[in-house]
Parts: structure tokens; sequence; C-alpha cells
């Protein structure tokens, strides 16, 4: 098994340009998490999917912020427009059920705004 | 809101001492999980707690869920420097199903002295 694979692994963008983080889940696994992980603030959920249905989005900063999940294998997490403060490392992680089973996580992507 | 509090928030050992990390919430959880992130890495699931009084052992970690299912504490016998990063406690967000989000505490950052 792959297990959950994000791209890219590492971004740098200019302020006020779209930045679009991808994430595939493990085959098989219905729900999917997206994460953002900074000193400050730790490790803070965005969104979760449950069988490609966004469930609670509540922790999403802003409108800035978007994601999507087209499909069991694909999800994306969309910044327009990004900003120095969205600076951080964006995990995607994925489970067969909810918070029942163990997260697997991706190797995450590290973005920086300047 | 849901709180998973977690002590200490940073730990510093000589090569071969123990060392443990102390996780409590703020509501009775229905299991409790434990993850090690190395540095510049991704959260890696450890294990999962369910019963209470549940204790678990992995070579020379030592998992325990309390009595009330509020608390879990990681004990490591004898750290090794492959023991260095940061372990985060986790569990389901309080009135949540079984579909539902985990709650990370801070984590504690465990570095060790050769």
């Amino acid at each position: 098994d792959a297990g959950v694979i994000q791209s890219p692994r590492h971004e740098v963008t200019e302020m006020g340009q779209e930045v679009t983080l991808r994430c595939k889940p493990i085959s098989g696994h219905n729900s999917l998490f997206w994460y953002r992980q900074t000193m400050m603030r730790g490790l803070e959920l965005l969104i979760y999917f449950n069988n490609n249905v966004p469930i609670d989005d509540s922790g999403m900063p802003e409108d800035r912020f978007s994601a999507k999940m087209p499909n069991a294998s694909f999800s994306t997490l969309k910044i327009q427009p990004s900003e120095p403060r969205d600076s951080a490392v964006y995990f995607c992680a994925s489970s067969p059920r909810g918070s029942n089973y163990g997260y697997t996580f991706g190797s995450g992507t590290r973005l920086t705004v300047v | 809101g849901q709180q998973v509090m977690q002590i200490p928030q940073y730990q510093h050992v000589q090569e071969g001492e123990d060392f443990t990390t102390y996780c409590n919430s703020s509501t009775t959880l229905s299991n409790i999980q434990w993850y090690k992130q190395r540095p510049g890495g991704h959260p890696v699931f450890l294990i999962q707690l369910v019963k209470s009084g549940e204790v678990k052992k992995q070579k020379r970690l030592t998992f325990q869920f309390g009595e009330a299912k509020k608390n879990s504490s990681l004990h490591i016998t004898a750290t090794q420097t492959t023991d260095v990063g940061t372990y985060f406690c986790a569990g389901p967000h309080a009135g949540g199903t079984s579909y539902g989000k985990l709650t990370f505490g801070q984590g504690t950052i465990l570095t060790v002295h050769p």
C-alpha cells in the first residue's frame, strides 16, 4: 500500500496567488481529513469528509480556503488568495471510518507564502 | 468545547532514562490514540486504547488508559536516540459519531541526549 499521497511536498508562492494542495487517500478509507500544523497552533483540523461528503468545515480559517473531494481517491485544498500567515505544513490523513480507527497521515505539504 | 491536554510540553532526557507523557481529556473518551511525529516528518499512528484501565505494550513503550477513560499515559523505558520526536494523544471529539473527528493534544516534544 502506497499510503496517503500528498503533492506537492513543498510550495513557495507569492502573496495573492492561488495555491492548490492535493491528496490521494488510502484505497478503501472512507474518511479524509485536512490538518494544518504550525508551531504556534499545533495540529488544527480544517475540514473532513466521509464518503466524499464534507461533514465539518468549522476549522477552515476563512472564505479564502476551500476543499473538495470529487471522488473517493482524490481531494484538494485550495487557498485563494494566499497570505503569509497561511505558511504552515498541511497534512492530509485518511482512516477506514472516522475516529474509531487510527489515522494514516500523508507526508505533508510545506507551504511558504512570501 | 472538548479539550485534550498533554504534559509536559517538553522533556529532555539522557539516553537510557525513562520518559512519561500524560494526556487528560475534559470529557470521557470512547478511545484514545497515540501518534509519534519525528522531526520534519508526519504523525504516525502508534496505538489505540479502548477499554477502561487498558494497558498495552510495544517493546519499550507502555500505554495506559485510565479507569474513567479521561486520561492516558505513554511511558518509554530506557530511551534511545531513535525515540526523539513529538508524541501526541488524540481522542474522538465530544458528542461526535463514529464518523467523527479526533481532537489532538498539543504534543510532548522529547529530546534524547546521547
